[in-house]
C-alpha cells in the first residue's frame, strides 16, 4: 500500500516564477493538507482540501493556491516566488476525521 | 491563539538513556495532541496520539499521556537506540478533527550515541 508521495522532491526556480508541487494521496484517504516547512523549524499549515474544495485555510498569501481532482490529488501553486518561499513543502492525507499522514515533502529552493 | 511549545534541542544521550522531550499547549476546547518524528532528508512520520485527556499514546517504546490539568504531553522512552536519533516535533489539532489544521512546535532534535 503506497503511503503519501509527493513530486518532484527537489526544485530550483527564480524569483518571480511559478511553480507546481504534485501529491497523491495515501489509498483510502479522501483529504489533503498542505504545510511549508522552514529549516529548522516547525511545519506551518497552508490550506486543506476536501471533496475538491478548499475547507480551511493558514495564514498564507494568495500567491498560494491549490487544487484537489477528483481521484483525490492535489496540486500546490505558488506564483510570483520570493526567496523566503525557499522551504521544504509536505503534503498530508487522512480520512475523514482520521490522523494525518505525510508524504515526503519537496524541497523547493528559489534563487 | 493555539499553540505548542517544546523543550529546546539538541538533547544529546547515550544509548539505553531514559528519554523526557517535554510539550505544553495552550488550546480551546479539546484538541487532539500527536508526535510525529522527522528522520534526516524525509518527511514526518505520525509516531503516536490521544484524543482526549488522560489518554496514553504509545507507539515503539515511546509513549505520551494527555494531561489536560497541566496542559502537558511529555514524550518519554525508557531506553533510546541510536536509531531514534531524529527531530520529534508535538502537535495539536485545533478540532475534534485529528487531520484537520495541526499546530505544531518548533521540534526538539535528539542524538543518541552509542
Amino acid at each position: 500500500d503506497a503511503g503519501v508521495t509527493q513530486s518532484p522532491t527537489h526544485l530550483i526556480k527564480t524569483r518571480g516564477q511559478q511553480v507546481t508541487l504534485r501529491c497523491s494521496p495515501k489509498s483510502g484517504h479522501d483529504t489533503v493538507s498542505w504545510y511549508q516547512q522552514a529549516l529548522g523549524q516547525g511545519p506551518q499549515f497552508i490550506f486543506q482540501y476536501y471533496e475538491e474544495e478548499e475547507r480551511q485555510r493558514g495564514n498564507f498569501p494568495d500567491r498560494f493556491s491549490g487544487h484537489q481532482f477528483p481521484n483525490y490529488s492535489s496540486e500546490l501553486n505558488v506564483n510570483a516566488l520570493l526567496l523566503g518561499d525557499s522551504a521544504l513543502y509536505l503534503c498530508a492525507s487522512s480520512l475523514r476525521q482520521g490522523a494525518a499522514f505525510f508524504g515526503q515533502g519537496t524541497r523547493l529552493t528559489v534563487v | 491563539g493555539n499553540s505548542v511549545t517544546q523543550m529546546e534541542g539538541p538533547v544529546t544521550l547515550s544509548e539505553e538513556a531514559f528519554l523526557t522531550i517535554n510539550c505544553t499547549y495552550t488550546a480551546t476546547g479539546y484538541p487532539s495532541l500527536f508526535w510525529y518524528v522527522q528522520y534526516p532528508g524525509e518527511g514526518l512520520q505520525l509516531l503516536l496520539k490521544a484524543t482526549k485527556a488522560d489518554d496514553k499514546g504509545s507507539n515503539k517504546g515511546f509513549e505520551a499521556t494527555y494531561r489536560k490539568e497541566t496542559t502537558s504531553f511529555h514524550l518519554e522512552k525508557g531506553s533510546v537506540q541510536v536509531s531514534d536519533s531524529a527531530v520529534y516535533f508535538c502537535a495539536l489539532s485545533e478540532t475534534y478533527n485529528q487531520g484537520g489544521k495541526l499546530i505544531f512546535g518548533q521540534g526538539t532534535e535528539l542524538s543518541v550515541k552509542p
